[in-house]
């Protein structure tokens, strides 16, 4: 079986500061992992996603995530944050075309 | 350019009550996939269809969830004799082709509450 464990439900970050958020995986096979972003009342976004190569992925709105093997994380970052990336951010792992998602991290900007 | 579209976007109906919620995809995906998500969660996976056939339903959460995709176009998901656990989002995506390296998109969800 395969899950994702998002550690923190909520981040405040003040406006243009730098925010990392956290995943951690767990599957006994090879994973893809992919970030999604979820804005107030819309549907889900793919941020980005790890098939296979490079360990530093990039993704849309400046946002990036790093695969690391050895710590079974894929922790999604930015450098500086806006008012705009206020949302819920979900990791995912898939097997299979079937996502598992984690329960998710509200991101707040705070001016 | 449209994305996943969904309807209802609301549902408020009564426990012992049927719904049924409509998903179409983009035009050119032939996997669609019904998640739902309930508050604080993230996303479930429920079951999916290449086409018209239905790969997958033994996620589905009880006999009184269905789901048809009859055309190969679009999809509906029936719930009978609902019941207030049943509140929650449900949640369409499509995809292009098989396997991860195909995105899935996601429509706006359906909210249902059940009371």
């Amino acid at each position: 079986a395969q899950s994702v464990t998002q550690l923190d439900s909520q981040v405040p970050v003040f406006e243009e500061a730098p925010v990392e958020l956290r995943c951690n995986y767990s599957s006994s096979v090879s994973v893809y992992l992919f970030w999604y972003v979820q804005y107030p009342n819309q549907g889900l976004q793919l941020l980005l996603k790890y098939l296979s190569g490079s360990t530093l992925v990039k993704g849309i709105n400046g946002f990036e995530a790093e695969f690391n093997k050895s710590q079974t994380s894929f922790h999604l970052r930015k450098p500086s944050v806006h008012i705009s990336d206020t949302a819920e951010y979900f990791c995912a792992v898939t097997r299979n075309e079937k996502l598992t998602f984690g329960t998710g991290t509200r991101l707040t900007i705070i001016p | 350019d449209t994305g996943v579209s969904q309807d209802p976007r609301h549902k408020i109906t009564k426990r012992g009550q049927n719904v049924t919620f409509r998903c179409d995809p983009i035009s050119e995906h032939n996997r669609l996939y019904w998640y739902r998500q309930t508050l604080g969660q993230g996303p479930e996976f429920l079951t999916y269809f290449q086409n018209e056939a239905q790969l997958e339903k033994s996620r589905l959460l009880s006999d009184r969830f269905s789901a048809e995709r009859p055309k190969g176009s679009f999809s509906t998901l029936e719930i009978q004799r609902t019941e207030q656990g049943d509140s929650a989002m449900y949640l369409c995506a499509s995809s292009f082709g098989a396997g991860e390296v195909y995105e899935q998109f996601f429509g706006p969800g359906t909210r249902l509450t059940v009371l």
